[in-house]
């Protein structure tokens, strides 16, 4: 099983609204990811969790709040957004390897994010 | 993404090869990556090169690494409809697993 399951697929909402995203993945892997996708732009990360503990934060915003409650699981919760913030957003995983070692991330289909 | 640089269209005819080209700028970096990304779709891993090789092949698709220039370049033999995308290179930073993509090649077969 090499599936990064993100739900829901899209999301519609208000700029006054809390929703969330959710990630899940059962590979044993113990590094998990959000990136922020724009239309045709690459993606940008956003957060990089490692054994369930924030280890990158990219100047990301307050109203966005990851959050690692297991090793399988990754949220992202979302609170007062703005129209700008309308995107595609990815969770990834990957295995952790030593210092200067990486390996492969796994991709999420997104969850496509419309603020209104 | 812009210390990774592609170029952003690539049109090629249907059975031919593709040769999508990709430079980076971090020496450190330990594995490239290739991702392709259907429209509205997530990332699918393609393939990937750890750094002390210069090439990879895996069915149709040949990965060319020249570390001393840091250019990457993804072939895929007999260019199908079914792989029009964007196409992303990718490489990773070190200890946190920081990947960087570039822009993305938009891959259009004609038929």
């Amino acid at each position: 099983d090499t599936e990064v399951t993100q739900t829901p697929k899209h999301l519609v909402m208000g700029m006054t609204n809390k929703k969330s995203l959710k990630c899940e993945q059962h590979m044993g892997h113990r590094a998990m990811y959000w990136y922020k996708q724009k239309a045709k732009k690459p993606p940008e990360l956003m957060f990089v969790y490692s054994y369930e503990k924030l280890s990158i934060n990219e100047s990301v915003p307050s109203r966005f709040s990851p959050e690692c409650p297991n090793s399988s699981l990754l949220n992202l919760h979302l609170h007062a957004l703005q129209p700008e913030d309308s995107a595609l957003y990815l969770c990834a995983s990957s295995q952790v390897t030593g210092a200067a070692l990486n390996t492969e991330a796994f991709f999420g289909q997104g969850t496509r994010l419309t603020v209104v | 993404g812009e210390d990774v640089e592609q170029s952003l269209f690539l049109s090629v005819r249907e059975g031919d090869s593709s040769v999508i080209n990709c430079t980076y700028t971090d020496s450190s970096s330990t594995y490239l990556y290739w991702y392709k990304q259907e429209p509205g779709a997530g990332l699918q891993l393609l393939t990937y090169i750890f750094s002390n090789m210069d090439m990879k092949q895996d069915q149709r698709l040949t990965v060319l690494l020249n570390k001393k220039d840091k250019h990457l370049s993804l072939r895929i033999a007999d260019t199908q409809t079914g792989d029009s995308a964007i196409y992303f290179c990718a490489e990773s930073r070190g200890y946190g697993q920081n990947f960087v993509f570039g822009p993305g090649t938009r891959l259009s077969v004609l038929p």
